[in-house]
């Protein structure tokens, strides 16, 4: 079954701890990339990876950092957590560009609550 | 850049009446439009697109959208609402001369389905 699978689903954490939500895609896509989404503000683009080793920023990448050393994995890590990253964190992947693979495929989302 | 918006954040309709939800959008190229659904504690699904070719776009679920270039609009419509049909609808955008492949997302409708 293809599918984005996000790890954890839920995660309570401590301001300044740092930690990883991973994301990993069993589709063979290129383009990956993680939003947040807030009450309110729909979903906005935190980063992106056209492909291995290929990442970029997108409309809130502040506080975050992410890695692509393989095509499957594309983790988000918080250096640092703050409590206005409390958020609701969603990963997608996409097929390469064409017309007829435009389709954006959602993990589960993983909730992050910092306190 | 690019834009989306969405009228509502709340419709409420009962079962068997007509589904609208607006979007409008605003970019500098033709885009891509699409319209997720997120279920309570799910990711978002892909309800249906519109890349190019006929404007009149069908989905799951009964619903289609129709893309008006002169009005800049691609309002999603479904005959007639069913109590399972309530969850929350994003309306997104992307650029298709872009290799970042970006979803824009409007802030989302929140749909109500009363019997």
């Amino acid at each position: 079954e293809a599918q984005v699978t996000q790890n954890p689903r839920y995660l309570i954490t401590v301001t300044g701890k740092k930690l990883t939500v991973t994301c990993s895609q069993n589709m063979n896509h290129e383009y990956m990339s993680w939003y947040r989404q807030d009450p309110g503000l729909g979903l906005r683009q935190i980063y992106y990876s056209m492909n291995v080793e290929v990442t970029d920023k997108g409309d809130v990448p502040e506080g975050y950092k992410v890695s692509r050393k393989e095509k499957r994995n594309f983790p988000l890590i918080l250096e640092s957590p703050s409590p206005n990253q409390t958020s609701l964190y969603f990963c997608a992947s996409s097929p390469p560009t064409g017309a007829m693979n435009t389709e954006a495929f959602f993990g589960q989302g993983t909730r992050l609550t910092v306190v | 850049a690019q834009s989306v918006t969405q009228l509502g954040s709340h419709v409420s309709v009962s079962e068997g009446a007509l589904v609208l939800l607006r979007c409008n959008y605003s970019s500098s190229v033709p885009p891509y439009l699409f319209w997720y659904v997120q279920y309570p504690n799910q990711g978002l699904q892909l309800l249906l697109k519109y890349t190019t070719g006929a404007t009149l776009v069908k989905g799951i679920n009964g619903f289609e959208a129709e893309f008006k270039k002169s009005e800049t609009s691609f309002h999603l419509t479904k005959p007639s609402a069913h109590m399972s049909d309530a969850a929350e609808y994003f309306c997104a955008v992307s650029d298709p001369w872009s290799s970042a492949r970006q979803l824009t997302f409007g802030s989302g409708t929140q749909l109500t389905v009363l019997p």
